[in-house]
């Protein structure tokens, strides 16, 4: 059963904290995205890779970085978390130069206090 | 920037009955997706419907797409307690550098009723 794993299902840091997210696949997904969740706002872009140590910037990338050094993991960093930050963050993969379906982690609900 | 806006925000309905989400979009799309959210996991993929295609049926599902009016719509047909989820309506949009992406809209939240 194909899978993207998430690392954490709940994570709780302090203001100022430096956080990674990680997501692996085990489908040799070209594609990877990561996704914000909010109430009424629906799922945002954050940043997404297309390949190996390639990164793209998505809808909302302020606060945010990301890192691909294998094709299998991307993560996400917030380099000094805010509380405006707190959320539901996705991890999503997908194959081939076109968008099919995309399979999803089961995310990470992250509360910066 | 949502491209998918859903109708109803949030479906109430008894099982057995059949539940219809309706999806509007903006622009141009290449295909449509509808994926499901059980309450705090992560999305699943339901269908896709290319904008060449009308109907779509996968199981107890059923997607139409009429592009000349930018609409989508998911019906369920026979609802179960199970089918209780945010459904989301997903289109690609062409990105800078040339890259496709999905874009979310914010959901229907349906509710089946034993």
């Amino acid at each position: 059963d194909v899978k993207v794993t998430q690392s954490s299902r709940y994570l709780v840091k302090r203001t100022g904290e430096k956080v990674f997210l990680e997501c692996v696949q085990d489908m040799d997904h070209e594609n990877m995205f990561w996704y914000r969740q909010d109430p009424g706002l629906g799922l945002r872009l954050i940043y997404f890779s297309y390949d190996v140590k390639m990164k793209e910037k998505g809808d909302i990338p302020e606060g945010y970085s990301v890192s691909r050094e294998k094709k299998e993991r991307f993560s996400l960093i917030l380099e000094s978390a805010s509380t405006n930050q707190t959320s539901m963050y996705l991890c999503a993969s997908s194959s081939g130069p076109r968008t099919y379906g995309y399979t999803f982690g089961s995310g990470t609900r992250l509360t910066v206090v | 920037s949502q491209q998918g806006e859903e109708d109803p925000q949030a479906l109430s309905i008894q099982e057995g009955e059949n539940a219809t989400m309706n999806c509007s979009y903006k622009t141009s799309i290449n295909n449509l997706q509808w994926y499901r959210q059980n309450s705090g996991r992560g999305l699943v993929h339901l269908i896709l419907i290319r904008s060449n295609e009308r109907e779509k049926h996968s199981g107890r599902l059923r997607v139409t797409l009429d592009t000349s009016k930018k609409s989508s719509s998911l019906l369920i047909t026979a609802s179960r307690a199970a089918d209780t989820a945010s459904y989301f309506c997903a289109t690609v949009s062409m990105f800078s550098g040339g890259y496709n992406k999905l874009i979310f809209g914010a959901g229907t939240r349906l509710a089946v009723h034993p």
